[in-house]
């Protein structure tokens, strides 16, 4: 499986900014893909990342407040923009496994809005 | 309706007891099947895959897929503390990238 870590691990920031949560594999992947884990909420997509061309985003989310960037293939970027304290969540990206239909995810970003 | 129900618990067992950990889906076109730990903190670890009806087993963990009655199962035996971690369900349809997860159940194995 691969390697995947997260940067920053956890955050605790002001309503209004934005927050940008770094994902970075350590081999080449097509697809990144970016979940959001609210308490006691399942997990839930976000988007789906491919390098070279614009993210997809799942039924109620937007680009505008979730900007996803992608520039090469063992790196990602979500910004979580003028948060509000529903806001508050875990992040994790996750690629698929090689060969399967599965997928591996990152320690996750704990981020608390204020 | 959710697409995956699960029994959030909390479960709380012996030591070396065998657990039972349960989901429901609604969806029929789920193929893929998966159970992942998620520890305090952590991301979650996948457990077990499997694709289509049937068992698997690893070790101490077997996964079981009823299609039929859209009905997943993951026992543990012989449970020891260090299997103290929500446990999350989540299925895939064919072709697709979006897993779908139950809400996991918290699990804790006491010594």
């Amino acid at each position: 499986s691969a390697v995947i870590s997260q940067k920053p691990s956890r955050d605790i920031c002001q309503r209004g900014t934005s927050l940008t949560i770094q994902c970075q594999v350590d081999s080449q992947v097509t697809m990144m893909f970016w979940y959001r884990q609210q308490p006691g909420q399942s997990l839930t997509l976000i988007a789906t990342a491919n390098q070279g061309s614009e993210a997809t985003y799942e039924s109620g989310f937007v680009i505008d407040k979730f900007p996803i960037s992608r520039p090469n293939l063992t790196f990602s970027t979500l910004t979580v923009s003028n948060m509000s304290p529903e806001d508050s969540s875990i992040y994790l990206c996750s690629v698929h496994g090689s060969g399967e239909e599965t997928q591996y995810f990152g320690p996750g970003t704990r981020l608390l809005v204020l | 309706q959710k697409e995956v129900e699960q029994d959030p618990g909390p479960l709380s067992v012996p030591e070396g007891a065998i657990v039972s950990l349960n989901c429901t889906y609604s969806n029929s076109a789920f193929q893929y099947f998966m159970w992942y730990r998620q520890y305090s903190r952590k991301g979650p670890e996948l457990l077990m895959y499997t694709y289509s009806s049937g068992n698997k087993e690893d070790g101490r963990f077997t996964a079981q897929v009823d299609k039929s009655s859209k009905y997943i199962s993951l026992f543990i035996r012989d449970s020891q503390p260090s299997d103290s971690a929500t446990y999350l369900c989540a299925m895939m349809r064919a072709g697709a990238n979006n897993l779908f997860f139950g809400t996991g159940t918290r699990l804790t194995v006491i010594p």
